[in-house]
């Protein structure tokens, strides 16, 4: 079946613009989180969703960062008023929910450069 | 603080040797611990894991290995394969956290020479 998706590959903007990153997580899978890697680091944790519970946003460096997940599927993780720190590979993950750790499922990721 | 650190950025072997990628960590409460491996343009995909109650998990050519009084694990390939060739990150879970936080290191590129 197919993996977790995310658009776009690649996001080129400017300073101060905003923009929208998505994930289509794997078909069933209840759990979804957001990451970022920054150039020489490891992955980041930034959000997570699981059911209809309110997120986990412990991991959002500041409040230009936000997430949604719209009826349980896809995510759009938006951030606006872009800086150049921003500059980074967003990673989206999926993995089924209980109460023991399940293996997280990623997708390629969004390569995001901000000039 | 970087509670999971990856001293080595990169590793270079022959092809049929064994690669040994390290992993330490400060925080005492992780009691899970998984490698993820990543090539480029690609998403990190689980490899494999290992609870703190053991102290060695194999799974074919991959074998961690986990030395809880030292806080270290360790990743061996044996046989190396070129196809292994790619970015490994270790990972761990807090026990005393949410069992879905993932801590990683920041990666150790291997290379795998014909």
């Amino acid at each position: 079946g197919a993996g977790v998706s995310q658009s776009p590959s690649n996001k080129v903007t400017e300073k101060g613009k905003d923009v929208e990153l998505r994930c289509d997580p794997i078909s069933g899978h209840t759990a979804l989180y957001w990451y970022r890697q920054s150039l020489g680091q490891g992955l980041e944790f930034l959000i997570y969703f699981q059911g209809n519970s309110a997120p986990d946003k412990s991991g959002l460096p500041s409040d230009r960062f936000s997430a949604e997940r719209t009826g349980g599927s896809v995510s759009t993780l938006t951030i606006q008023r872009t800086q150049q720190e921003d500059s980074a590979v967003y990673l989206c993950a999926s993995s089924l929910a209980g109460l023991n750790y399940n293996e997280q499922f990623f997708g390629p990721g969004t390569r995001l450069t901000v000039l | 603080d970087q509670q999971v650190k990856q001293n080595s950025p990169s590793l270079s072997v022959q092809e049929g040797r064994i690669s040994i990628l390290n992993c330490d960590y400060t925080n005492s409460m992780f009691d899970y611990f998984l490698w993820y491996k990543k090539y480029p343009a690609e998403g990190p995909t689980f490899l494999i894991s290992i609870s703190s109650i053991k102290d060695k998990n194999e799974d074919g050519r991959f074998t961690v290995f986990l030395n809880k009084s030292a806080k270290h694990l360790s990743l061996h390939i044996v046989p190396s394969q070129p196809g292994d060739s790619a970015v490994y990150f270790c990972a761990a879970r807090d026990s005393g956290g949410s069992n879905y936080k993932l801590t990683f290191g920041k990666g150790t590129l291997l290379t795998v020479n014909p």
